[in-house]
């Protein structure tokens, strides 16, 4: 069956500090992968989304990046965090539906 | 781009009664889907809609795809404590999706 892995639960960093997030899907091969941020318990905002190895497509101008290192594996990262990259942060994988991970809570302070 | 208007925001019930959300876009859709999110948690799918005026129920829950694919319905009926949370209609196009701003449900027991 699968399944969407993503890490840590909550996060906290300082200004300035790097930032790695790390989503993982098994039981799928060449899935769509996608990153989202959602503010305040609203809408969710598409930051990024890969349809394969090394092929990442950004939505919004930001201070984030996101790679695609292998099939099954999307990294949301940031050489100096912000106080506005606080937020929640949803990886999700396509096909089949549009399944989304348990989300990581990052505040930064 | 794209933008779907989700309404109402919010909504506060008594248990038991029906509810009713929809969402509307500019854009036509070629698949709406309705997600309900947990607090800390992330959105899980409750109906996918694929065609032009299907009808779909899961439960006590109720959706439509508008015909003229640019709307969709969510309706929950006999609501109870559990259906708390917030509620985000999707429409898919291409490899994304687009949400609305979400419904938070409130139940008054």
């Amino acid at each position: 069956s699968q399944t969407i892995h993503q890490w840590p639960a909550t996060l906290v960093q300082p200004v300035g500090s790097p930032l790695s997030l790390e989503c993982t899907v098994e039981g799928t091969s060449n899935p769509n992968l996608y990153w989202y941020r959602q503010a305040a318990g609203r809408g969710l905002q598409l930051l990024f989304y890969s349809v394969g190895i090394g092929q990442i497509s950004s939505e919004v101008p930001q201070n984030l990046s996101a790679s695609r290192p292998q099939d099954r594996q999307f990294i949301l990262s940031s050489k100096k965090l912000l106080l506005s990259d606080s937020g929640f942060y949803l990886c999700a994988y396509s096909p089949p539906g549009y399944t989304f991970g348990s989300g990581t809570r990052l505040t930064v302070v | 781009g794209q933008q779907l208007n989700q309404s109402p925001q919010s909504m506060f019930i008594q248990e038991g009664e029906d509810v009713s959300m929809n969402c509307t876009s500019s854009s036509i859709f070629n698949t709406w889907l309705w997600y309900k999110q947990d607090p800390g948690e992330g959105p899980v799918l409750l109906i996918a809609l694929y065609k032009a005026g299907e009808l779909t129920s899961n439960g006590r829950l109720t959706a439509q795809f508008g015909i003229t694919r640019k709307d969709s319905f969510l309706n929950i009926s006999a609501s109870i404590p559990s259906d708390v949370g917030i509620y985000f209609c999707a429409g898919r196009g291409a490899q994304k999706l687009v949400f609305g701003q979400g419904t938070r449900l409130t139940i008054n027991p």
